[in-house]
This record gives C-alpha cells, structure tokens and sequence, in this order.
C-alpha cells in the first residue's frame, strides 16, 4: 500500500535559519512526488512537484529513491513561509489525473 | 479564467441523512477528484470522474458516489451519514498535463 509519512506535526524554525520538512514515502512503483501549501485562510495549492525540478518561493526538494524521501529545503526562511505544508504522491503515470495520497501535514511557523 | 469553486461552505446533518455536495471546476479542466479531509489529517482520496466517467476510487463504501457532468462539474453524495463522516470535503480539477488545482472545501458536520 502506498504512504506517506511527515514525522513533524510542528516546526518552529527562526527567520533566516534554513527550513526543512521531512517526507518519507512507500511505493511499489514510479511514483510522483508533490509538496502543497496551505496558507492561513487560502486553499491548498501546489508548491512544487518532483518532475518539474523548480525552485518556488525559494524552496527545493529532491527524490532520494534510496532513502524513498522527498524533503522539503529552503536555505533562509522568510515569515511569509508559515503555513500548512503537505507531502503527496501519485502514481508516476497519472499525470493531470492524479490520485493524491497525503501525508499528515507539518505546520511551519517562522520566529521574527 | 475561474477557478474551483464548491457548495455549500458548510452544512449541518444529522445521522442517517443524505448529503449532495457540489463542485464546478477550473475553466476547461475535465477532470474532478474529490477528497475527504478529518481533522488533523491529510486530505484522503475518495474517487475521480473523468470525461464524466468513474477513473479511480479511494477506500471508501459504496454509501459514497459521485457524478459528473458534460460541463464537467460534479457531486459528491453520501447516504446514511454517519459521525465520522464530519470533515472538509475537498474538491481538485485538473487537464491532462496539469496539476490539480483545490476548492476551498466544503466543511460537513454530522451530529
């Protein structure tokens, strides 16, 4: 069966300091990684996906297929970066008709 | 361009009711999955309709449906509500090609 896992509920990191927000996955397959976001009273969106290899609002992740993690990054974290953040995946060939499996979601807050 | 819009913002029912809750889609997207999202959990995935056809569904009962339009817009239905059924409902449209894009969600209370 296909999981996600986001061990932190919460992080509380200072802004500047470097954020990351832990993924774990199991998959038997190609999967697609995602990260969404949910700001305070916005709608989930999408961050960033694993086959678009970009940088948003300064935030990376890379697939580590050894280690089956997904790790959100940003090397200086800025107060608008608080929020909810989701890990998710889909099967690699869904591609525009995605059946998301979540994770549980870590809520960021960055310290003035 | 509009994006995903849902109905009604919040409801109230009580055990053993129906509910019909409503999504139109982004402009041109002709595909809508719905997703069920309890308190303090991530959005589960419930099922998909594609071009107006069933294209994939969650571990869910059957007391859950859904339908989906020519327009593309769709309902999701649950019968004989139960108290676990409380949660934010979510609904996403996509393109092939795109990524799915949320609702702001329905919020069900089942009392």
């Amino acid at each position: 069966a296909q999981r996600v896992t986001q061990p932190e509920k919460l992080l509380s990191v200072f802004k500047g300091a470097p954020v990351e927000l832990k993924c774990n996955y199991s998959y038997s397959g190609s999967p697609e990684l995602f990260w969404y976001v949910q700001y305070s009273r916005q709608r989930l969106q999408l961050l960033l996906r694993h086959i678009s290899r970009e940088s948003i609002k300064g935030f990376t992740a890379d697939l580590n297929k050894g280690e089956t993690s997904f790790h959100l990054k940003k090397p200086f974290a800025q107060e608008e970066d608080s929020a909810m953040y989701y890990c998710a995946l889909s099967n690699g060939a869904d591609f525009g008709n995605e059946k998301l499996t979540f994770g549980t979601g870590t809520r960021l807050t960055i310290i003035p | 361009e509009t994006g995903v819009t849902q109905s009604p913002t919040h409801l109230i029912k009580t055990r053993g009711q129906q509910v019909t809750l409503r999504c139109s889609s982004q402009s041109g997207h002709n595909t809508v999955s719905w997703y069920q999202q309890a308190l303090g959990q991530g959005p589960q995935f419930i099922f998909q309709y594609y071009r107006e056809e069933e294209n994939g569904r969650g571990n869910f009962p059957p007391r859950f449906s859904g339908l989906q339009f020519p327009n593309y817009s769709s309902e999701l239905n649950v019968n004989a509500l139960e108290l676990d059924d409380s949660a934010l409902y979510l609904c996403a449209s996509s393109f092939p090609g795109t990524s799915s894009y949320f609702g702001p969600g329905t919020r069900l209370t089942v009392l």
